[in-house]
């Protein structure tokens, strides 16, 4: 059963344009939502976090917006590069919690 | 680069065999974790260790044991491997109990165990 579900599982995009990523949880007691992005051959690494104070978090190229009533959130890569193509997680876990769940995971590729 | 280092990076034996693998870091952390990354599961967590021989199991342990007798190694054994423990592994080190410190969990490279 899985607690955070992810979509699409693969997402292709042209050089410039946008990637949108999004995940739903279940578990209401989640309270921090980071993202990680994972090169083949590579860990994940971390990439961007949220916490549900705030609809928007912006760094860079990369913004989280979360929606707390409907219990989802979004990873937007704006300008995508090439250098961008990779796997990326979103996860969740409780501030007082030891353990991160995460989702299925994204495929992206971006075309030159 | 946080310095984690896994071995081996790849692995293939048989069904029945035991394996270990092995997680050293070199940052002194306290926290160290095993995952399990699967297509279409993501990456789910195996067992967790919050200091020399304090260890904790996490979603899917059943099959697996850990041991951690000093603070820079984390050792993960398939006592007898099956198909279905295919996979790639990962270890994590933290500063930080809570993922949700400002001090994230970091990734080795992982290893890639393959059982026929």
């Amino acid at each position: 059963q899985q607690q955070v579900k992810q979509s699409p599982q693969s997402l292709i995009v042209q050089k410039g344009g946008i990637s949108i990523i999004n995940c739903a949880y279940e578990n209401t007691a989640f309270d921090y939502f980071p993202w990680y992005q994972q090169f083949p051959g590579k860990g994940p690494a971390l990439l961007i976090a949220i916490r549900p104070d705030v609809s928007e978090k912006k760094e860079g190229r990369f913004t989280i917006s979360f929606n707390k009533s409907a219990k989802q959130f979004s990873l937007h890569i704006m300008d995508s590069q090439p250098g961008d193509s990779a796997t990326y997680f979103c996860a969740a876990s409780e501030t007082s919690g030891s353990r991160l769940t995460f989702g299925e995971g994204t495929q992206l590729t971006v075309n030159p | 680069d946080a310095g984690i280092t896994q071995s081996p990076r790849h692995k293939v034996t048989e069904t029945g065999t035991p394996v270990t693998l092995r997680c050293h870091q070199t940052e002194n952390h306290r926290y160290m974790y095993w995952y399990r990354q699967d297509p279409g599961h993501g990456l789910r967590l195996i067992h967790y260790s919050y200091g020399v021989k304090d260890t904790d199991k996490g979603e899917v342990s059943d099959g697996y044991s850990v041991s951690r007798s000093k603070t820079e190694d984390f050792l993960l054994t398939l006592e007898s491997a099956t198909s279905s423990q295919t996979s790639v592994y990962f270890c994590a080190i933290s500063e930080s109990r809570r993922p949700s410190s400002h001090q994230p969990q970091h990734f080795g490279d992982g290893t890639r165990l393959s059982i026929l």
